[in-house]
């Protein structure tokens, strides 16, 4: 059964610091993985996904990468700002079905 | 363009009552799926819809729940004889998705606003 984790749970970084966001997941063998942000109370929003023969994604400040060996994803933050405080959530989706399973997301804050 | 719709975005009911939550996917696309998400968790799959049809259901989805697409447009989810373990956020999503479950290029999910259950 394919779990997914997410380190740390919560973050609490100033303004102006890079960030690196971790999930980890058990099964390898994922068609691809998704990163979310959601707002409190929000449904969520795309922010990146990766194709399982891609290595990283980027859009803006945001860099995702994939390494499937290891079962690792990491998303990285560069000069993190305040209105980039939410919950980060990774999912992967796996081969001949199309549901996402996701891992408990990481509460980020960015202070002034 | 308007992105995924759901209605209504907040309910309140009592236990036992049956309530029914409706989803207006992104236009044209023919893939639609239920989360659901408890505080403090990850969204968990509920079912999806290749139009019409629906493809797949999670063990999460008991006898009291039933979800529809009938013209493969827009969705409901509807909960019968609510229990407060049924309190949540209901999300929905949509893509535009291959033919086959699991098939053709990988496409993102796109969510709605959701649906806030509470029952007392």
């Amino acid at each position: 059964k394919q779990e997914v984790t997410q380190i740390p749970a919560a973050l609490s970084v100033p303004e102006g610091e890079n960030l690196v966001l971790n999930c980890s997941f058990t099964d390898s063998a994922i068609y691809n993985l998704q990163w979310f942000r959601q707002d409190p109370g929000k449904g969520l929003t795309s922010l990146l996904l990766i194709q399982s023969s891609q290595r990283e994604q980027t859009s803006g400040r945001l860099n995702a990468s994939l390494d499937k060996s290891s079962g690792r994803s990491t998303l990285y933050i560069a000069a993190s700002q305040p209105g980039d405080s939410a919950t980060y959530l990774c999912a992967v989706r796996l081969f001949n079905t199309d549901k996402l399973i996701f891992g408990t997301g990481t509460r980020l804050q960015v202070f002034p | 363009d308007t992105g995924v719709s759901q209605d209504p975005r907040h309910k309140i009911t009592k236990r036992g009552q049956n309530v029914t939550f409706r989803c207006d996917p992104i236009s044209e696309h023919n893939r639609l799926y239920w989360y659901r998400q408890t505080l403090g968790q990850g969204p968990e799959f509920l079912t999806y819809f290749q139009n019409e049809a629906q493809l797949e259901k999670s063990r999460l989805l008991s006898d009291r729940f039933s979800a529809e697409r009938p013209k493969g447009s827009f969705s409901t989810l509807e909960i019968q004889r609510t229990e407060q373990g049924d309190s949540a956020m209901y999300l929905c999503a949509s893509s535009p998705g291959g033919f086959l479950a699991g098939d053709g290029p990988s496409y993102e999910q796109y969510f709605g606003p959701g649906t806030r259950l509470t029952v007392t």
